[in-house]
């Protein structure tokens, strides 16, 4: 079975803080992505990131990064110097290849509502 | 660039009525997915369009059903409808069917089922 799970329901930090969110992943697939989503008030998912189960290079973008750890199955993303702009739910996914059309459904965890204190 | 679109934004009905929701994907993007977000949880997966056909489907009962048509533009229709499929109805686009092609999302179609 695949599944996501995303210990952290809610964290909240003061402004300019670094905060790790936590992402733990299961699945019986060699071949699988991984990615981050994040959910504005407004409700619209924002892509944030794409990992694909072959590359466990951390990646760095600006402020966020994420370690990807295939050992622990795990799929951690780190916001430094956090900003009250960052206040959202982001959600950690998985997808997989299923049969010979390669269509594919994305497995959300429950998202971490994270809140940013001026 | 237009992302994607969906339409009504609002949605009040009665239990046992019927429902249509409509996407327009990105532009240029040709497969369209549907997700039911009850509140407080992540995007459920309903089923993904591709070709004008139904390629994969999560765990929704047959109530559930959609459509794409010929420029890629996608519905949602679910009959019967019960108070528990109240909730965000969100449509995402990508570029081509396979699980690695992020998808865009739009900003949902909220349900309220009375």
């Amino acid at each position: 079975a695949q599944k996501v799970t995303q210990a952290q329901t809610e964290i909240s930090v003061v402004e300019k803080e670094d905060v790790t969110l936590d992402c733990v992943y299961e699945t019986r697939d060699t071949t699988y992505y991984l990615f981050w989503y994040k959910q504005p008030p407004s409700g619209e998912l924002v892509f944030l990131i794409r990992r694909n189960s072959f590359d466990e290079q951390n990646e760095i973008s600006g402020r966020y990064s994420w370690n990807f750890q295939k050992s622990t199955s795990s799929f951690n993303f780190t916001i430094t110097a956090s900003q009250v702009v960052d206040s959202a739910v982001y959600f950690c996914a998985l997808s997989e290849a299923i049969g010979p059309s390669s269509a594919s459904k994305i497995i959300f965890g429950s998202g971490t509502r994270l809140s940013i204190r001026p | 660039d237009a992302g994607v679109t969906q339409s009504p934004t609002h949605l009040i009905k009665t239990r046992g009525q019927q429902v249509t929701l409509r996407c327009s994907p990105k532009s240029g993007h040709d497969t369209v997915s549907w997700y039911q977000q009850a509140l407080g949880q992540g995007p459920q997966f309903i089923f993904q369009y591709y070709e004008e056909e139904e390629r994969q489907r999560g765990n929704f009962p047959d109530r559930f059903s959609g459509h794409q048509f010929p420029n890629y533009s996608s519905e949602l229709n679910v009959n019967a409808l019960l108070l528990g499929d109240s909730a965000l109805y969100l449509c995402a686009s990508s570029l081509v069917a396979g699980p690695n092609s992020p998808l865009h999302f739009g900003n949902g179609t909220r349900l309220t089922v009375t």
